[in-house]
């Protein structure tokens, strides 16, 4: 029953290759999204989804586009990968003013 | 520029002491979070402020609208509090920024 829920935990692939990674909550929260997180572990927005609405689409590379088939899934999909897109993606979903739920990140390596 | 300034970056106290994590931000918010996330990777959220005091537990979270200041304090420091503490600031039109975060290591 987690709240919000990630898959893959971590992902391995080579340059070039397109990957997606899935996010699901069963908080019924109206607002998704997507952070990137560097090796220096700080955080920054890609993406935020609200009511299956773009809201928020930070300065990130076109290869990377959200998809959220309803309101409880947020998936992001990666083209061509290159090695600078290595770190962790955290999913999170909030609701109004609660408190946001963090999904427990995929660890993203680009060889 | 960050929006979100943290201080400080790192931070190594004794068990039991008073800790003090700063977060200051530029403009005009809606709400703030503290966000702690542990060695194994996890991300929880503390607290959520939009004026005044929360506590729970040994942790503490204040913010200063006027000043715009938010710290967190945590009273008898563990060891099992050693994280990456995280401030987050949700700025009116719904757009979340990050502090850099503070690592804390309590050593017994």
């Amino acid at each position: 029953d987690t709240a919000v829920s990630q898959t893959p935990k971590y992902l391995v692939t080579q340059m070039g290759n397109d990957k997606s990674i899935k996010c699901e909550q069963n908080l019924g929260h109206d607002t998704m999204y997507w952070y990137k997180q560097d090796s220096k572990k700080f955080l920054k927005i890609m993406f935020s989804y609200n009511n299956k609405e773009l809201i928020i689409n930070e300065t990130v590379p076109n290869r990377f586009s959200p998809k959220s088939p309803d309101k409880a899934h947020l998936n992001l999909h990666i083209n061509s990968l290159e090695l600078g897109d290595s770190a962790v993606y955290f999913c999170a979903s909030s609701q109004g003013f609660s408190p946001l739920h963090f999904g427990n990140g995929t660890r993203l390596t680009v060889t | 520029k960050n929006e979100v300034e943290q201080s400080p970056q790192n931070l190594t106290a004794q068990e039991g002491e008073f800790i003090t994590i700063n977060c200051s931000y530029s403009v005009g918010i809606s709400a703030l979070h503290w966000l702690q996330q542990h060695p194994g990777g996890g991300i929880v959220s503390l607290f959520m402020l939009s004026s005044g005091k929360k506590k729970h537990g040994r942790l503490i979270a204040t913010i200063n609208i006027q000043e715009k200041h938010s710290s967190l304090h945590i009273t008898a420091s563990h060891p099992r509090d050693s994280a990456v503490y995280i401030c987050a600031v949700l700025f009116f039109g719904n757009q979340f920024y990050f502090g850099t975060g503070t690592s804390l290591t309590v050593i017994p």
